[in-house]
């Protein structure tokens, strides 16, 4: 598509249910990233994928986190046991490794509210 | 540790007034460098980027950012702002490592006087 398109828009759950946030990067971006904005916070780091390569999961706050990357698109973002201090915004975010293009195109982001 | 660091949270001016947002990073080498705006509700947008060459670089919108590594700073700047860039502005560094992680700041929030 003509840019990065994330679902749902907005998610309430209850504490403890698990969540699946969805991302779908720019078509031929090879690089896609996850992040989360907390209110009134910048932007924290959470996953990364690049092509074929082992995902660097460094960001990710604990192991209720993961998210997978299918044939190389479309990324899912799990959070399992949802806890009040997961709401924030995750944002999606997809790259070219082209240096000319080299920058992240973002997504709206999903607003995430655990109550 | 890589990080980016704006001083400034809350920035407020009258329209048609200039703008200078501070940003100061701190890394080993040449770093590639970004100024993202966030309009309420809504995504990021990359205003303009660094990479090499020109210290002064041209974005978006009418905005500016210069890199200046001896004081380790890429401010971005704009000569008369209008109330619709009321937003919020991320600086980020990337680069590191050889991956293409960027480090953002914390942001400053830009708020316009009519």
């Amino acid at each position: 598509g003509a840019g990065v398109s994330q679902s749902p828009s907005n998610k309430v759950t209850e504490k403890g249910k698990d969540v699946e946030l969805r991302c779908d990067p720019i078509s031929g971006h090879t690089a896609l990233y996850w992040y989360r904005q907390s209110l009134g916070q910048g932007l924290e780091f959470l996953i990364y994928f690049q092509g074929n390569s082992a995902p660097d999961k460094s960001g990710l706050p604990s192991d209720r986190f993961s998210a997978e990357r299918t044939g190389g698109s479309v990324s899912t973002l799990t959070i399992q046991r949802t806890q009040q201090e997961d709401s924030a915004v995750y944002l999606c975010a997809s790259s070219s490794r082209t240096e000319a293009n080299y920058g992240y195109t973002f997504g709206s982001g999903t607003r995430l509210t655990v109550v | 540790a890589q990080s980016v660091t704006q001083p400034d949270i809350h920035i407020t001016v009258s329209e048609g007034a200039s703008l200078e947002l501070r940003c100061n990073y701190s890394y080993g080498a040449t770093p590639y460098l970004f100024w993202y705006v966030q309009s309420p509700g809504q995504g990021l947008q990359l205003l303009l980027k660094y990479f090499s060459g020109d210290t002064l670089v041209q974005g978006i919108k009418g905005f500016e950012a210069e890199f200046k590594r001896s004081q380790s700073s890429f401010n971005l700047r704009k000569p008369s702002v209008h109330w619709s860039d009321a937003a919020e502005y991320f600086c980020a560094v990337g680069g590191i490592q050889g991956a293409q992680k960027l480090v953002f700041g914390q942001g400053t929030r830009l708020t316009i006087n009519p």
